[in-house]
């Protein structure tokens, strides 16, 4: 069955490097068509996707947050890699990986992150 | 960027009843759209996708509608499992974008 999980430091100071793992299994990341999305939710408020990495190694960003994602995949495709810089107190928010070209049928159980000094 | 603008923010319905949540585009998306519930300190789940197709295994009871800019999730004969947060999300252009969400009660 198909499954995702996400990982990550839980809490960092203010200018940091953010970097988050989705591990998942049931599928592979090098099977066409096959996309890989991050997305987040600060507590009790609405969903913003951040980006994506596909089959073939394409990645796509919000332009909102571009200058400081990166995104990729490893070489098993059975990882996603999320990278964001300086990170501020507004990043505080749970961050979710999700399978899904477009809309998103599967998705990890979520890792909070707290940016506080 | 489309803004996707769900109303109502909140409802409040009894068990049985009928409730409907509206997302508006901000500009046609031509069906490329997906609904999700998101029960409390859990993932979203999928719903409804292409506007109106029922994703696997969800109850029939969930149903899509809509085109253009106007859209609409509708629930019938609410049940107790209901109780949720829903969420539109737009795919027709990147950036994917997701509507402020409702947060659906029992009265």
């Amino acid at each position: 069955q198909v499954t995702l999980k996400e990982s990550g430091p839980g809490m960092l100071q203010p200018s940091k490097t953010l970097s988050l793992t989705c591990s998942f299994s049931g599928f592979s990341l090098s099977t066409s068509g096959m996309v890989v999305s991050w997305i987040r939710q600060p507590s009790g408020k609405s969903l913003e996707w951040l980006a994506a990495i596909d089959w073939d190694g394409d990645k796509y960003y919000n332009p909102s947050l571009k200058s400081r994602l990166t995104v990729s995949k490893d070489t098993s495709n059975t990882q996603v890699f999320l990278k964001i810089t300086s990170v501020d107190i507004a990043d505080t928010a749970t961050y979710y990986c999700a399978r899904g070209p477009r809309y998103f049928d599967y998705w990890g159980q979520g890792v909070m992150v707290t940016v506080s000094s | 960027d489309i803004q996707m603008t769900q109303s109502p923010a909140s409802l409040s319905a009894s068990l049985g009843e009928t409730v409907t949540i509206e997302c508006r585009a901000s500009e046609d998306i031509y069906n490329g759209l997906a609904w999700y519930q998101q029960k409390p300190g859990k993932s979203p789940q999928l719903l409804i996708y292409n506007a109106n197709s029922l994703h696997t295994g969800v109850p029939s009871r969930f149903s899509g509608s809509g085109s253009g800019t106007q859209y609409s999730l509708k629930i019938n004969s609410l049940q107790s499992e209901d109780v949720a947060s829903y969420f539109c999300q737009q795919y027709y252009d990147y950036p994917w974008t997701f509507g402020g969400g409702t947060k659906l009660e029992l009265k």
